[in-house]
């Protein structure tokens, strides 16, 4: 069994400070983990993945992610918010055990402002 | 290749009628998802194929809800009857295979139920 939990419905930031969204996740077996952001009336897109391969993972848009075993967690990070990142993230576990299918989290909206 | 494709991107249909989603996944990808998303539930699996198969259907809400796979370049998501409480956003999304490979999602379908 998987299980993805985002902390934090909704994040507030002004633009140009950090940003910071929390995704813990428990999984029997070693997890893949991702993180896909979703624009208002779009589809989920994603922002990158964690393969087992680095522990600190570099995606789209200047977002970063590092994988700590030890924490369970997979927390997005971004130096400074742009107006442009204002958007649902959500966090997603999967494995490579049998027919495993990505298990979302709830999702973190994301609210910049000025 | 023009991504996922889902058809329409609204619908809007009177309580008790049939309604059908549609979905055309990218070329060469051996896997499909439908998921909904609601604010009370967030993203949730229906049903996912392999290979035009269905695997598991256990996320489907009732026997009101079914979903097919004629062939790799096509797959529906039938309600009959629809009721309120189905109004939500439909994804649907198709990868190459499971686990570290990622899910790529269609626009979506918002459907109203009246």
């Amino acid at each position: 069994a998987q299980s993805v939990t985002q902390l934090g419905s909704h994040v507030s930031v002004s633009e140009g400070a950090l940003v910071l969204l929390r995704c813990n996740y428990s999984s029997s077996v070693p997890p893949y983990l991702f993180w896909y952001v979703q624009y208002p009336n779009q589809g989920l897109q994603l922002l990158l993945k964690y393969t087992s391969a680095a522990t600190l993972v570099k995606g789209i848009n200047g977002f970063e992610a590092e994988f700590k075993k030890s924490e369970t967690s997979f927390h997005l990070t971004k130096p400074s918010a742009h107006m442009s990142d204002a958007a649902e993230y959500f966090c997603a576990v999967s494995s490579n055990s049998g027919y495993s299918t990505l298990t979302f989290g709830k999702g973190t909206m994301l609210l910049v402002s000025p | 290749d023009a991504g996922v494709i889902q058809s329409p991107r609204h619908e809007v249909t009177e309580m008790g009628q049939e309604v059908t989603l549609r979905c055309k996944p990218i070329s060469g990808h051996d896997y499909l998802f439908w998921y909904r998303q609601t604010m009370m539930r967030g993203l949730e699996l229906l049903i996912y194929f392999n290979n035009n198969v269905p695997i598991d259907d256990s996320g489907m809400p009732e026997d009101r809800f079914s979903a097919k796979m004629p062939n790799a370049s096509f797959s529906t998501l039938k309600i009959q009857p629809s009721e309120p409480r189905d109004s939500a956003v439909y994804f649907c999304a198709s990868s190459f295979q499971q686990g570290w490979t990622e899910a790529f999602f269609g626009q979506g379908t918002r459907l109203t139920v009246v």
